[in-house]
């Protein structure tokens, strides 16, 4: 079964640092979506991505965030000058163009700790 | 905002039995989708419902979506030890998919 695989599944980083999240969508999905789950609360909408453009962010997705679609596989979040609160849990998603009413398929995630 | 919020926050109850979580919201939606997701895991996908429904099932699960009131309910029937987890409802409008806070169920022996 197709599926979104997300990598590293843990990244620690020094305060200040920039880290690159990657993400491989299921191949034939064109929307694209990542969110933030700070431990034990809620999953936060980050932004979404279609048609090799931003097509929706948060409040939360402040000059500190990029995405990237760089080979057309690859689905990338990076994070510039990371602070301690940008630890989290960050989830990729992906999903097809058959309209609004399809299911969004989830990667296991990427637990980022800053120290 | 556009995000569910889910009561009650935490549920427990006894194997067999059924749990029942609600989700309300605050926009218009194209349609509201419920996800679990194990400790520390990824969220799976259970059932959509669109808005011009009322009611939906799916195996075990039951979903119901009052447009009039922005609400919806998953109902577990039947429960088991594996449906311990988090239980998040999401509405979807356009390209964004927004969370609420989630019902953490736990299923006791």
């Amino acid at each position: 079964e197709p599926e979104v695989t997300q990598t590293p599944s843990h990244q620690v980083t020094q305060m200040g640092q920039e880290v690159i999240l990657r993400c491989v969508p299921i191949s034939n999905h064109l929307y694209f979506y990542w969110y933030r789950q700070i431990l034990g609360q809620k999953v936060e909408f980050l932004v979404s991505f279609y048609n090799n453009e931003i097509s929706e962010k948060s409040e939360i997705f402040d000059d500190q965030f990029s995405v990237e679609r760089p080979d057309g596989s690859n689905f990338t979040l990076k994070i510039r000058s990371t602070k301690l609160e940008d630890s989290a849990m960050y989830f990729c998603a992906s999903r097809d163009d058959r309209g609004p009413h399809t299911e969004a398929f989830f990667g296991q995630g990427t637990r980022l700790t800053v120290v | 905002s556009q995000q569910g919020e889910e009561d009650p926050q935490a549920l427990s109850i006894q194997e067999g039995e059924n749990a029942t979580m609600n989700c309300s919201y605050k926009t218009s939606i194209n349609n509201l989708q419920w996800y679990r997701q194990n400790s520390g895991r990824g969220l799976v996908h259970l059932i959509l419902i669109r808005s011009n429904e009322r009611e939906k099932h799916s195996g075990r699960l039951r979903v119901t979506l009052d447009t009039s009131k922005k609400s919806s309910s998953l109902l577990i029937t039947a429960s088991r030890a594996a449906d311990t987890a988090s239980y998040f409802c999401a509405t979807v409008r356009d390209d964004k998919i927004i969370f609420g806070k989630g019902t953490r169920l736990h299923i006791l022996p």
